[in-house]
């Protein structure tokens, strides 16, 4: 059953806690993404990577940090820099991060930071 | 860079009823537009394209057009059913998937 994992499903954590998400994909694809998705707004790229062992910062990379070591996996570390972290966060891959193919998405994990 | 806007924002129609939900963009270089359906608490699930070479393509209720003059694309349902409602998402790409950009998302409700 081929597909993307995310987990946990739900994640909580204190103020000043870094907290790492996972992301697995067994589709064989190249490229990966993070996204944050806030109430009423569209999703935001925060971290991509195009092949093992490289990645780029997307719009709101400020307070992540991705690692890529894996094809099948891209954790995403939310530090404590990070001012506004309670959001639901997506991964998604695709075929090929350097043509317009579809992204297929994991179902999210929603983080609350108190 | 490029920016997506989506209207309307919250949409309810009976069912039965069409429903259509429409994105403007910025960069004239975007060639990929893809739709999304979020359902609650789960990712979005891509439900069709349209690449910048058709200006239309259609899949059993669902369709999509685009006016690359105008720079806006539309999703049309039609014959909706409760199971459609949900978020829907447009996107637009310009040169590969590393520069998608969401529009803000429309919730759609399908009253029976």
């Amino acid at each position: 059953d081929g597909g993307i994992t995310q987990s946990p499903k739900y994640l909580f954590r204190k103020e000043g806690q870094n907290v790492t998400l996972s992301c697995e994909q067994n589709l064989n694809h190249d490229a990966m993404y993070w996204y944050r998705q806030d109430p009423g707004q569209g999703l935001r790229l925060i971290y991509y990577s195009q092949i093992v062992n490289d990645f780029q910062k997307g719009d709101i990379a400020e307070g992540y940090s991705v690692s890529r070591e894996k094809k099948e996996s891209f954790p995403l570390t939310v530090t404590s820099a990070q001012k506004n972290p309670t959001a639901f966060y997506l991964c998604a891959s695709s075929t090929d991060g350097q043509k317009p193919y579809e992204q297929y998405f994991g179902p999210g994990t929603r983080l609350t930071v108190t | 860079g490029e920016n997506v806007e989506q209207h309307p924002s919250t949409l309810s129609v009976q069912e039965g009823d069409s429903a259509v939900i429409k994105c403007t963009y910025s960069d004239s270089a975007s060639n990929y537009f893809p739709w999304y359906k979020q359902e609650l608490g789960k990712g979005p699930q891509l439900i069709i394209d349209i690449r910048s070479n058709v200006g239309e393509k259609k899949d059993q209720r669902i369709a999509v057009t685009l006016n690359k003059t105008a720079k806006h694309f539309s999703l049309h349902i039609t014959e909706t059913q409760p199971e459609d409602s949900a978020v829907y998402f447009c996107a637009a790409t310009p040169y590969n998937n590393n520069d998608m950009r969401f529009g803000a998302g429309t919730r759609l409700t399908v009253k029976p």
